[in-house]
């Protein structure tokens, strides 16, 4: 089946610690995104890639490190400078280019800092 | 650039009761629409989606219009469940003008009691 995974389902992190969280789709998407959920906050987005060995910045990208060296995969970093990790982070793809089309998301993993 | 506004605040209501939650965007063009829900712990499902004015979505007893004219996109249920307790996010996607990035209201948690 066709999807999106990631992993693990639940982190924890040491503070001061970076830790990487794993997106892998099936899908053959060309565009990834990584988003943070608070409470009361919505989605807010971290980072996005639009095709391989390229990703942009979102909205709160400080503290935050990805990579896309393949289509398949787009993992991110929660660096030690990122001050408030504790949060829900999903991961999303959808197709590329000017295509309208829906994203699908993963399940999420949530990071707890300890 | 592109926002969506969600009505505030949590919607608590009883089973069998109607079910509307109020969606309004900003964005150029004739982007389109969605309306994906997230239950507890879990990462976000497609619920429905339109992408031209006038095109009404609807699955599981739920519908939303995309009204051009009041950059609305309004979510309904005319008999609501104990199982669609949930949280429910509208968003856009716009990328024939240079933007593939999802954009969310913060969303609503809905409480449907027995």
């Amino acid at each position: 089946d066709g999807g999106i995974t990631q992993s693990p389902k639940y982190l924890f992190r040491k503070e001061g610690q970076n830790v990487t969280l794993s997106c892998e789709q099936n899908l053959n998407h060309d565009a990834m995104y990584w988003y943070r959920q608070d409470p009361g906050q919505g989605l807010r987005l971290i980072y996005y890639s639009q095709i391989v060995n390229d990703f942009q910045k979102g909205d709160i990208a400080e503290g935050y490190s990805v990579s896309r060296e393949k289509k398949e995969s787009f993992p991110l970093t929660v660096t030690s400078a990122q001050k408030n990790p504790t949060a829900f982070y999903l991961c999303a793809s959808s197709m590329g280019g000017r295509e309208n089309t829906e994203a699908f998301f993963g399940q999420g993993t949530r990071l707890t800092v300890v | 650039g592109n926002s969506v506004t969600q009505m505030e605040g949590p919607v608590t209501l009883s089973e069998e009761a109607f079910l509307t939650i109020n969606c309004t965007y900003t964005a150029t063009g004739y982007p389109s629409l969605f309306w994906y829900v997230q239950y507890p712990g879990e990462g976000l499902q497609l619920l429905l989606k339109a992408t031209k004015a006038d095109d009404k979505g609807s699955n599981k007893g739920f519908e939303a219009t995309y009204r051009k004219e009041t950059t609305s996109f309004h979510l309904e249920k005319g008999s609501v469940q104990v199982s669609d307790s949930a949280v429910y996010f509208c968003a856009l996607r716009n990328p024939s003008y240079g933007n593939n990035r999802l954009a969310f209201g913060k969303g609503n948690q809905v409480v449907v009691i027995p």
